[in-house]
């Protein structure tokens, strides 16, 4: 069964650097998202993006993060200066189309900011 | 107005019971509503999902019910096993512009005891 994979499983990083997250989508899918979860709290939207790029982003995806999809199939969130507030699990989805369908979650990553 | 509202925080359950969890909107642009279901060390699942056209649907022990005036909506689990303890979260998004951009519940720990 076709899964959305994500590397590393979990990433420790010192504050102040940069980070990228990196997520394989489903190959047939053309919208791709992250997400993320602080531990112990809700699911929360960061972008959605399509099209090489953005189409809709939270008032959590400031200037600190970007996305990109570097070839035809990785799809990457960087975070330029790590905060310790940054700590949470991060969440890469993907879905064949933009209107009432599935998205497909991966297993996540889980950032430590230190 | 983006919220989604979901209750019990936490529900336990005897095996064979009827879980019962409790989920409030107010934006109303939301018109699909997926529930996640994730287990500990994993992404969000898909569960089952609903437009506002019908009031209930059904996907074996699933059911979710829909109250469009009254912006409500559930999930019961019949028949309830101690393999579906899990948190399950809630969801809200604008099926018909990015289905994908999801608002979450605060999610519901259930267990099912034995």
């Amino acid at each position: 069964e076709p899964e959305v994979t994500q590397t590393p499983s979990h990433q420790v990083t010192q504050m102040g650097q940069e980070v990228i997250l990196r997520c394989v989508p489903i190959s047939n899918h053309l919208y791709f998202y992250w997400y993320r979860q602080i531990l112990g709290q809700k699911v929360e939207f960061l972008v959605s993006f399509y099209n090489n790029e953005i189409s809709e982003k939270s008032e959590i995806f400031d200037d600190q993060f970007s996305v990109e999809r570097p070839d035809g199939s990785n799809f990457t969130l960087k975070i330029r200066s790590t905060k310790l507030e940054d700590s949470a699990m991060y969440f890469c989805a993907s879905s064949e189309g933009r209107t009432y369908t599935e998205a497909f979650f991966g297993q996540g990553t889980r950032l430590t900011v230190v | 107005q983006q919220q989604v509202k979901q209750s019990p925080q936490s529900l336990i359950v005897q095996k064979g019971g009827i879980s019962i969890i409790n989920c409030a909107y107010e934006n109303t642009a939301f018109d699909y509503f997926p529930w996640y279901q994730q287990f500990p060390g994993k992404g969000p699942a898909l569960l089952i999902a609903i437009r506002p056209d019908v009031s209930e649907k059904k996907e074996g022990r699933f059911t979710i019910s829909f109250n469009k005036s009254a912006k409500q909506f559930s999930l019961h689990i019949m028949d309830s096993q101690p393999g579906d303890s899990a948190t399950y979260f809630c969801a809200a998004s604008e099926g018909n512009t990015n289905a994908g951009k999801s608002t979450f519940g605060d999610g519901t720990t259930l267990t099912v005891k034995p």
